[in-house]
């Protein structure tokens, strides 16, 4: 079965560089879901969309920004990158059709390592 | 805005131990939700199981089984004849019926030796 596609899977910035994180949900999934995980840490949850609206949005840094695209795709932007930036970033879709309590599906994240 | 707590945050047992995993949640709703996922080395958030708020039933699954008690806000997860494979990170996450935001519990990084 289809599983929620992230690319890249690993990325070097430098600091202050510019970076975007796609994210493909699984097909129907109607929400989207970005979270941060530092080293060490729980998951922390960023943005998420529901049908192509932003529905939530928790400690994302006003340097990132992100969208969910008309094929229910997200990307999540991040400029003005900093080292404590660096961690593992991963995206979760859901058919939530305006509800929560499902379970969410989490791709493989995209390890942004920040020079 | 809701809490989780996971006390452990590291725990080491020998194959085929059973092991129980703590998880004590905090929120105002009545309506919320329960889950448990597991991340092993490679990384990556693997879902193992939801609850809901007015489902107290306990639930075996194989080795794995979970026990939900809204009377001491818990929900703890037992693994039962631990093996290697099950070396990972387990967190306990919340979300309420209102609130994108899921919550996770710090972690418990749990080591099966051989």
């Amino acid at each position: 079965a289809a599983g929620v596609i992230q690319s890249p899977r690993h990325l070097i910035k430098e600091k202050r560089e510019t970076a975007t994180l796609k994210c493909y949900p699984i097909p129907r999934h109607d929400t989207v879901y970005w979270y941060q995980q530092g080293p060490g840490q729980d998951p922390q949850f960023l943005i998420s969309f529901y049908e192509k609206m932003q529905s939530d949005k928790g400690s994302i840094p006003d340097r990132f920004s992100a969208q969910q695209f008309s094929d229910y795709h997200s990307e999540l932007n991040m400029s003005s990158l900093e080292l404590g930036d660096s961690a593992l970033y991963f995206c979760a879709s859901t058919l939530n059709s305006g509800r929560n309590g499902g379970e969410l599906f989490f791709g493989e994240g995209s390890r942004l390592t920040v020079l | 805005a809701q809490k989780v707590t996971q006390a452990q945050t590291e725990i080491s047992v020998v194959e085929k131990e059973d092991v129980t995993l703590d998880c004590v949640y905090e929120t105002r709703d009545t309506t919320y939700y329960l889950f448990w996922y597991k991340q092993p080395p490679s990384g990556e958030l693997v879902f193992l199981i939801r609850r809901n708020s007015f489902d107290e039933q306990n639930e075996i699954s194989g080795r794995y089984s979970w026990n939900f008690q809204k009377s001491t806000s818990s929900f703890n997860f037992t693994i039962t004849a631990s093996q290697v494979v099950d070396s990972a990170v387990y967190f306990c996450a919340l979300s309420e019926e209102f609130n994108n935001d899921m919550r996770f519990g710090a972690g418990t990084r749990l080591t099966v030796k051989p």
